[in-house]
C-alpha cells in the first residue's frame, strides 16, 4: 500500500510571499489532516477533513491559511502571506473512517523556511 | 483542556530498557498512541492501546495505561542504537490526535 505523499519536501520563501503544499492520502482513506510541527514541539492540528468537508478548522489561522480537499481525495494547504513564525514542518495524515486502531498514517512532511 | 505532557530527554545504554512516560488530560480518550520520529522523517506509528486495556505487548514494546492517573508509558526492551529518535505520545479525542512535545531518546553504545 502506497503511503501518504506530500510535496514539495522543502520550501524556502521570503516573508509576505505565498506558498502551497500538496497531499495525496492513502487510497480509500476518508479522513485527512494537516498538522504543523514547529521545531522542538509536537505536531498541532490545523484542519481535519472528512471526505471533502471540513470537520475541524478551529486551530487554522484563517486570515492567512486556507485548505481545500477537492473531490475528497488530494488536498492543498496554502499560506498567504507567510510570516517568519510559519517556519515549520507541515505534515499531512490520513486515516480510514473511524481511525481508532489503525492509527493515522503520516507523510514525510514539507519543511517550510520563511526568511 | 487538551494537553499531553512528556519529559523531553532520556538517555540509556545499548541493551538496557527504556521507559518513556506521558500524561494526558482527556479521560474520554478512546485510543492512545506512540509514534516515532527519526530526523527529517515523518511520524511512524509504533503501537496503540485501547482505553479499556491496561497493558499491551508487541515484541520489544510494552505499553502500560493507568486510566485513573491518566498516565501512559512505553517500555522498549533491549534498546538498540537504531531506537534513537523522538517518541511522541498522542491521545485520540474528538476524532483528532493531540500530541505531546516528544521525548528524545538517546542510546549510547
Amino acid at each position: 500500500e502506497a503511503g501518504v505523499a506530500q510535496s514539495p519536501r522543502y520550501k524556502i520563501i521570503e516573508k509576505r510571499q505565498s506558498v502551497a503544499f500538496w497531499c495525496n492520502p492513502i487510497s480509500g482513506h476518508a479522513t485527512l489532516y494537516w498538522y504543523q510541527q514547529i521545531l522542538g514541539q509536537g505536531p498541532k492540528l490545523l484542519i481535519q477533513f472528512q471526505n471533502n468537508g471540513v470537520v475541524d478548522d478551529s486551530q487554522l489561522p484563517k486570515d492567512r491559511f486556507s485548505a481545500e480537499r477537492l473531490k475528497g481525495v488530494d488536498s492543498t494547504l496554502k499560506i498567504q502571506p507567510a510570516k517568519l513564525e510559519d517556519s515549520a514542518v507541515y505534515l499531512c495524515a490520513s486515516s480510514p473512517t473511524g481511525g481508532g486502531r489503525y492509527g493515522y498514517t503520516f507523510g514525510s512532511g514539507t519543511r517550510l523556511t520563511v526568511v | 483542556g487538551e494537553d499531553v505532557e512528556q519529559s523531553l530527554f532520556l538517555s540509556v545504554r545499548e541493551g538496557d530498557s527504556s521507559v518513556i512516560n506521558c500524561t494526558y488530560t482527556d479521560s474520554s480518550s478512546t485510543y492512545l498512541y506512540w509514534y516515532k520520529q527519526e530526523p527529517g522523517a515523518g511520524l511512524q506509528l509504533l503501537t496503540y492501546i485501547f482505553s479499556n486495556m491496561d497493558m499491551k505487548q508487541d515484541q520489544r514494546l510494552t505499553v502500560l495505561l493507568n486510566k485513573k492517573d491518566k498516565h501512559l508509558s512505553l517500555r522498549i526492551a533491549d534498546t538498540q542504537t537504531g531506537d534513537s529518535a523522538i517518541y511522541f505520545c498522542a491521545e485520540r479525542t474528538g476524532g483528532k490526535l493531540i500530541f505531546g512535545q516528544g521525548t528524545e531518546l538517546s542510546v549510547k553504545p
